[in-house]
C-alpha cells in the first residue's frame, strides 16, 4: 500500500473565490483521480489527472471550473474556481498502481459561504 | 455512459446475522469490481475486490460473487458485528481506463 496525503483537510471559503487542493503520494503512481462526494451521496469522478498532459474530464465537469495539474508521478492539484455554495462538498484524490486497488486521500471538506 | 446501481440503500441487521448488498453494472467491458467501506467522516477503504476471471472470492467473513452474464456482483458479510456498521460502496472499472464508477452506497447498521 501507499500513503496519500491531501490538504487542506477542510476549508470555509467565500463565494467567488478559488481553492486549490493538493494531493501527495509517497511513491510514484500511474493513475491519479479526483472525486467529489456531496453530503450523504456517492463518489462522482471529476477527472483523471494525466502526468504531462491535460486532465481528462467526465461529463458535467469542465477545465475552467476544475483546473487540474499533475506535474509529476507523485503529486496533483485540483482547483475549485469561482466557488458557489453548490460546490460545498468533500473532494477526494485517489491513486492507483498497476491496475490494482485504488487508495484514497483523507478528503477535503469544502464549505462555501 | 457507464452506470452502477446498488441495492438496498439502507440495511439493518441483528448482530450475528448475514448482510447482502447487490450491484448491477452497465458496461460489459468492466472487469474489476472493488467494494469500499466508508465510516463516518473517513476515507473509503477497500475491503475486497474481484476481477472478471473469477466468480467468487472470500476473505474471512467477507465474500464477493460475480455473475458476468447478468452483469451483477454482490457483497456478503457473515456473522456481522457492530463495527461493520458503515456505508458500503461497490464500484466497477475497465482496465483500459482504470477509473472507478461507484454505486450509490448502502448504509449498513448492525444492531447489537
Amino acid at each position: 500500500s501507499a500513503v496519500i496525503s491531501q490538504k487542506p483537510s477542510r476549508d470555509i471559503c467565500q463565494r467567488g473565490t478559488s481553492l486549490t487542493i493538493q494531493c501527495q503520494v509517497d511513491s510514484q503512481v500511474t493513475m491519479m483521480f479526483w472525486y467529489r462526494q456531496q453530503p450523504g451521496q456517492s463518489l462522482t469522478l471529476i477527472a483523471t489527472a494525466n502526468q504531462g498532459s491535460e486532465a481528462t474530464y467526465e461529463s458535467g465537469f469542465v477545465i475552467d471550473k476544475f483546473p487540474i495539474s499533475r506535474p509529476n508521478l507523485t503529486f496533483s492539484t485540483l482547483t475549485v474556481s469561482n466557488m458557489s455554495p453548490e460546490d460545498s462538498s468533500i473532494y477526494l484524490c485517489s491513486a492507483e498502481w498497476d491496475s490494482t486497488e485504488a487508495f484514497f486521500g483523507q478528503g477535503t471538506r469544502l464549505t462555501v459561504v | 455512459g457507464e452506470n452502477v446501481e446498488q441495492h438496498p440503500s439502507t440495511l439493518s441487521v441483528q448482530e450475528g446475522d448475514s448482510a447482502v448488498i447487490k450491484c448491477t453494472y452497465s458496461d460489459s467491458a468492466s472487469n474489476y469490481f472493488p467494494w469500499y467501506k466508508q465510516e463516518l467522516g473517513k476515507r473509503p477503504q477497500l475491503i475486497i475486490d474481484i476481477r472478471s476471471n473469477v466468480g467468487e472470492k472470500k476473505d474471512q467473513r467477507i465474500a464477493v460473487t460475480l455473475n458476468k452474464t447478468a452483469k451483477h456482483f454482490s457483497l456478503h458479510i457473515t456473522e456481522t458485528q457492530p463495527e461493520d456498521s458503515a456505508v458500503y460502496f461497490c464500484a466497477a472499472s475497465r482496465s483500459a481506463t482504470n477509473k472507478l464508477i461507484f454505486g450509490t452506497g448502502t448504509l449498513l447498521a448492525v444492531q447489537p
